[in-house]
């Protein structure tokens, strides 16, 4: 079946405008992760979604940061006033239940900001 | 809070030679560690995983074993070949936040 999904593959930007990412996780998977990996690096948690809670967002590096989950399906995250900090590959993951399966990673999104 | 530490960061081995990797986790009540595979340009992908009530798991030549009391688990990978080579991470999910937090991963290098 599909994995996850996300779009667009790449994007590069100018410093200063707005980005949307996007993820479509595999269908049923109620729980979806966003993890930051900057050049070389780890994986960095972002923000989490699981049904219908109040995502965790303990993990977003500044307000200019936000996601959201609609229908508990699709998820964007959405950068505004891009800087050069943010380019990296922005990963999402989803997984079936929330007590511990395996996470399902989509390809990412590589963001450059020039 | 809520801290995964991996080590080493690098590892370069002989092929055929074994391969380890530690991790050590912050939350006592973390119930789940799964390894991730992640090939130059590619997504993250589970090699392997344990759960809390399991010493030990093994896969053809891959193994993870599990200390909860030492709360440390490690990543075992024998005869290893050129395509072992990639960075590995290590992660812990905390059952409290339902979160999965990732090592800061381990660059294998297997010389032919």
């Amino acid at each position: 079946g599909a994995g996850v999904s996300q779009s667009p593959s790449n994007k590069v930007t100018e410093k200063g405008k707005d980005v949307e990412l996007r993820c479509d996780p595999i269908s049923g998977h109620t729980a979806l992760y966003w993890y930051r990996q900057s050049l070389g690096q780890g994986l960095e948690f972002l923000i989490y979604f699981q049904g219908n809670s109040a995502p965790d967002k303990s993990g977003l590096p500044s307000d200019r940061f936000s996601a959201e989950r609609t229908g508990g399906s699709v998820s964007t995250l959405t950068i505004q006033r891009t800087q050069q900090e943010d380019s990296a590959v922005y990963l999402c993951a989803s997984s079936l239940v929330d007590r511990g399966t395996e996470a399902f990673f989509g390809q990412g999104t590589r963001l450059t900001v020039v | 809070g809520e801290n995964v530490e991996q080590h080493p960061s690098t590892l370069s081995v002989q092929e055929g030679d074994s391969a380890v990797i530690k991790c050590t986790y912050s939350d006592s009540a973390s119930n789940y560690f799964p390894w991730y595979k992640q090939e130059l340009g590619k997504r993250p992908q589970l090699i392997i995983d344990i759960r809390s009530n399991v010493g030990e798991k093994k896969d053809q030549r891959i193994a993870v074993t599990l200390n909860k009391t030492a709360k440390h688990f490690s990543l075992h990978i024998t005869e290893t070949q050129p395509e072992d080579s990639a960075v590995y991470f290590c992660a812990a999910f905390f059952s409290g936040t339902y979160k999965y937090i990732f090592g800061t991963g381990t660059r294998l290098k297997v010389l032919a």
